[in-house]
């Protein structure tokens, strides 16, 4: 059973990077389309990005010019890089494996860990 | 904004059936996917394509679209049911991810 834990400092001060990493374990880093998703306190989901073991990423437009996903195979790891934050980037942060076959979907989830933006 | 608009909130009498609905133009195009999520926990995938559900997912959550729609249906909604839902698609370009805002379900 595959399972994903996220892992990084829970507060963070304005434009600064915010960094995460996802550790899988259980299951091949060439399983899925590795993803993360945010949702700040009270509020929706956002979907952050994806990034494929072979490199391949996509992200969202709205943050596109601020994020960037990477892949370690070597440590069955991917990471979450997003710059010069401010306090609407406080949120839950899940990283999670996407489905791209026919249909998109997410049927693995981490737990989440709540990032703080804060002086 | 979200490409994919959702009631805030609906409720249903326990036992009752209730629609939980998604529109947005990709839907014409790309299936949409369901998520349930309960107070401090990770979303749950609980419909994905046309109206499959991962292993573990009760059958008495089921999904369907026409047009711009998409609608996920709980006949005799069950206290456990109620909680956010949350559909997500491809958006109109295909190559990202959108969500939904949520819908949240009370179960009187």
């Amino acid at each position: 059973q595959v399972q994903l834990q996220e892992s990084g400092p829970g507060l963070v001060k304005p434009s600064e990077t915010l960094s995460l990493t996802c550790t899988i374990s259980g299951g091949s880093i060439s399983g899925y389309y590795w993803s993360w998703i945010r949702q700040p306190p009270g509020k929706g989901l956002e979907w952050i990005g994806y990034m494929y073991y072979s490199g391949s990423t996509s992200y969202n437009p709205s943050l596109k010019s601020r994020v960037t996903i990477s892949v370690d195979t070597s440590k069955n790891q991917f990471s979450l890089k997003l710059s010069s934050v401010t306090a609407a980037d406080t949120a839950v942060y899940y990283c999670a494996g996407l489905t791209l076959t026919g249909y998109w979907y997410i049927d693995l989830w981490g737990r989440g860990t709540l990032v703080t933006v804060s002086s | 904004s979200s490409e994919l608009t959702q009631d805030p909130a609906v409720s249903v009498a326990l036992g009752q059936t209730v629609r939980i609905t998604c529109q947005g133009d990709s839907l014409r195009t790309y299936y949409a996917s369901w998520y349930q999520q309960k107070p401090g926990q990770a979303p749950v995938l609980v419909i994905y394509g046309k109206d499959n559900r991962p292993s573990g997912i009760p059958d008495r959550f089921s999904g369907s679209g026409s047009g711009n729609t998409a609608s996920l249906t709980i006949p005799g909604a069950q206290a456990e049911d109620e909680a956010d839902y949350y559909c997500s698609s491809r958006d109109s370009s295909g190559y990202h991810l959108v969500f939904g805002g949520g819908t949240k379900l009370t179960v009187l």
